[in-house]
């Protein structure tokens, strides 16, 4: 069974100030894919980011950085420079390739980020 | 290019009554999800299509739910009939055929509310 926890409900910072959201999984296949998803106040999900478990390469796109540790099970997301905008919901997941459906994913239970001017 | 929509955005029903999602995904996808929320957990897969068949409905909870994608373009999922702990917010994704698995585009969700 594949379980994902994000130990972090919630996460109150001030604008400029970096935040690191935690990621931790759990599964025995060798061969998976983690996500990241972010659901601002307008409701829908959004990709920010896919990262295969061969791969354990540190990623940066602008301000957002991914810090997958296989050593550990986590796959950390840290926003450098917060902003008001990065206020919302963001989800960690999982896949494995033993599951039936391509895309059938296994989430955290979210971590609610509150960027204050 | 229009995003995923869904309808109704939220729904208030008394408990053994019927309720019916749509979803429309985005045109050509022919992946098409449904997951759930419930009360603020994490989110849970429902069940997966591939055109109009189901590829998938294991995540589906009992069979007072009930998916269809008839022609393989909208989907719906009726509900009948509700209970308490059908609440939660109903999110459909899609994504093409030959898209990168987990890279799907969501929908902004049904809220669903049993009374």
């Amino acid at each position: 069974a594949q379980k994902v926890t994000q130990a972090q409900t919630e996460i109150s910072v001030v604008e400029k100030e970096d935040v690191t959201l935690d990621c931790v999984y759990e599964t025995r296949d060798t061969t998976y894919y983690l996500f990241w998803y972010k659901q601002p106040p307008s409701g829908e999900l959004v990709f920010l980011i896919r990262r295969n478990s061969f791969d354990e390469q540190n990623e940066i796109s602008g301000r957002y950085s991914w810090n997958f540790q296989k050593s550990t099970s986590s796959f950390n997301f840290t926003i450098t420079a917060s902003q008001v905008v990065d206020s919302a919901v963001y989800f960690c997941a999982l896949n494995t390739d033993e599951e039936t459906s391509g895309s059938r994913l296994t989430f955290g239970e979210g971590t609610q980020l509150t960027v204050n001017p | 290019e229009a995003g995923v929509t869904q309808f109704p955005s939220h729904s208030v029903i008394e408990k053994g009554q019927t309720v019916t999602l749509r979803c429309d995904p985005i045109s050509g996808h022919d992946n098409l999800y449904w997951y759930r929320r419930v009360m603020g957990k994490e989110i849970k897969f429902l069940l997966h299509f591939v055109k109009e068949s189901k590829q998938d409905e294991s995540g589906m909870p009992n069979n007072r739910f009930l998916a269809e994608r008839t022609g393989g373009t909208y989907s719906t999922l009726k509900v009948q009939p509700a209970e308490l702990e059908d609440s939660g917010v109903y999110f459909c994704a899609s994504s093409q055929a030959s898209a990168q698995t987990g890279e799907l585009f969501f929908g902004e969700g049904s809220r669903l509310t049993v009374l």
